[in-house]
């Protein structure tokens, strides 16, 4: 069964509203973890690691105040797209790194599809 | 629906042996498909990309990878590994709506 899971997985808004996306590690706790957008047929490309308890480090290019990052648990990531227009359409994805052992594993969430009028 | 399945959880070569990971897909519309690269505490590097053309797509680092349609696969390859080349490798597939990861191969080298 998943193990990363995000909500909403599909969201229609208003362009100038506000968006939040969550995406929880569901048995497991998660010190990180990564969102990703995509473009239809194109590359994920990083946005932000999400550190529990500290501020998101954001890419090169990431709007730090139109993608809000909050860590806020072991297990809950959420980001809030802010004042959202329609370019911000996209496809969100998280991830989750799961250590066992010496072993690491990274578990992806299903995405949320944004849609901005 | 689209899908992904790696073959292999866990890869292991010597430094200098050829690299081979496997990916095969399902989509009911002509795929886009990815391979990525993960190292520890890091995000997802893009290594390579097919999306139309020629079917053997190079990338970096010395990796490649080729669409076969016919099989459903787009295994990467790199002939020599190097010890910088341990990591965890993801094949994802994409359509117009969303993009599907496989579980991953973790690739280990050997000195």
């Amino acid at each position: 069964g998943a193990v990363v899971s995000q909500h909403p997985s599909w969201v229609i808004c208003k362009s100038g509203t506000s968006v939040k996306i969550e995406c929880r590690s569901l048995d497991f706790q998660a010190t990180t973890m990564f969102w990703y957008r995509q473009f239809p047929k194109q590359s994920l490309m990083l946005m932000a690691t999400s550190n529990e308890g500290s501020k998101a480090t954001y890419e090169q290019g990431v709007e730090k105040d139109k993608f809000l990052i909050n860590h806020a648990s072991l297990t809950l990531s959420t980001l809030t797209v802010t004042s959202a227009h329609p370019e911000d359409s996209s496809f969100y994805i998280c991830s989750a790194p799961r250590t066992s052992g010496d072993q690491e594993t990274q578990y992806f969430g299903p995405g949320t599809r944004l849609l901005v009028l | 629906a689209q899908s992904v399945t790696q073959l292999g959880s866990h890869v292991s070569v010597s430094e200098g042996a050829l690299v081979l990971l496997r990916c095969n897909y399902s989509s009911s519309v002509p795929p886009y498909l990815f391979w990525y690269v993960q190292y520890p505490n890091q995000g997802l590097q893009l290594l390579l990309k097919y999306t139309t053309g020629a079917t053997l797509v190079k990338g970096i680092n010395g990796f490649e990878a080729e669409f076969k349609k016919s099989e459903t696969s787009f295994h990467l390859t790199k002939p020599s590994a190097h010890m910088s080349d341990a990591a965890e490798y993801f094949c994802a597939v994409s359509d117009t709506l969303d993009m599907r990861f496989g579980a991953g191969t973790r690739l280990t080298v050997k000195p």
